[in-house]
């Protein structure tokens, strides 16, 4: 079955110090990744996504995230936390066969960063 | 959000009343979805639909229905059959069923 891992219902980090989410991922495949960001009440905003490439993604607001196919892993990170950063974040993955198109998120991380 | 619009916010409904949220999007794109959100449990797939007059069932369909009439137009239904319909529901496009999904705003249902 085709899964997405989030194992950290949160993460706290001080301002200005590199951050860490991270996602692992169950599909048959080469996978389509995905990261998205959520602020309270509002909609889920597109970070960024691995199709194929360079393991090293770089998205929006300076994140990145790093594909490691052998850990099937795409952690997200960011050299220096900014107290904006703070909000719920979204690790999905591309269905593949009956799902094919569709995305199956984790149950999400709140990053909080204090100043 | 851009391109994606959701109303109402906020939508109260009484039990055994049938409700129905709207999605439009501006952007063009063949493919809509709709995703119900319930604190810690992440995204689950409602319906989506990749072109117009054809949609398909996702994760958690029972007591939803949808209709794609017209390319920028998705709305949902909720009937009296879903059983526990409080929750946070949200709407996305994509260009085609395979690229990047973008999301509206969402829809607060709460039924009192």
């Amino acid at each position: 079955a085709q899964s997405v891992a989030q194992p950290e219902d949160q993460v706290n980090v001080a301002e200005g110090n590199p951050l860490t989410v991270k996602c692992t991922y169950s599909v048959s495949g080469n996978p389509y990744l995905f990261w998205y960001v959520q602020y309270p009440n509002r909609g889920l905003q597109f970070l960024l996504k691995y199709i194929t490439g360079d393991n090293l993604v770089k998205g929006s607001y300076g994140f990145e995230a790093e594909f490691n196919k052998s850990q099937t892993s795409f952690h997200l990170k960011k050299p220096s936390a900014l107290v904006s950063d703070s909000a719920l974040y979204f690790c999905a993955v591309r269905g593949f066969g009956g799902s094919q198109g569709n995305l199956i998120f984790g149950k999400g991380t709140k990053l909080s960063v204090k100043p | 959000d851009g391109g994606i619009t959701q109303s109402p916010k906020y939508l109260f409904r009484k039990e055994g009343q049938n409700v129905t949220l709207s999605c439009e999007q501006n952007l063009n794109h063949d493919a809509m979805y709709w995703y119900r959100q319930d604190p810690g449990q992440g995204l689950r797939l409602i319906y989506y639909s990749q072109i117009v007059n054809d949609f398909q069932k996702g994760d958690i369909a029972e007591g939803y229905s949808v209709s794609r009439e017209k390319k920028e137009s998705f709305p949902l239904t909720v009937t009296s059959a879903q059983k526990n319909p409080t929750a946070f529901y949200l709407c996305a496009s994509s260009i085609g069923g395979d690229d990047t999904q973008y999301f509206g705003p969402g829809t607060r249902l709460t039924v009192l």
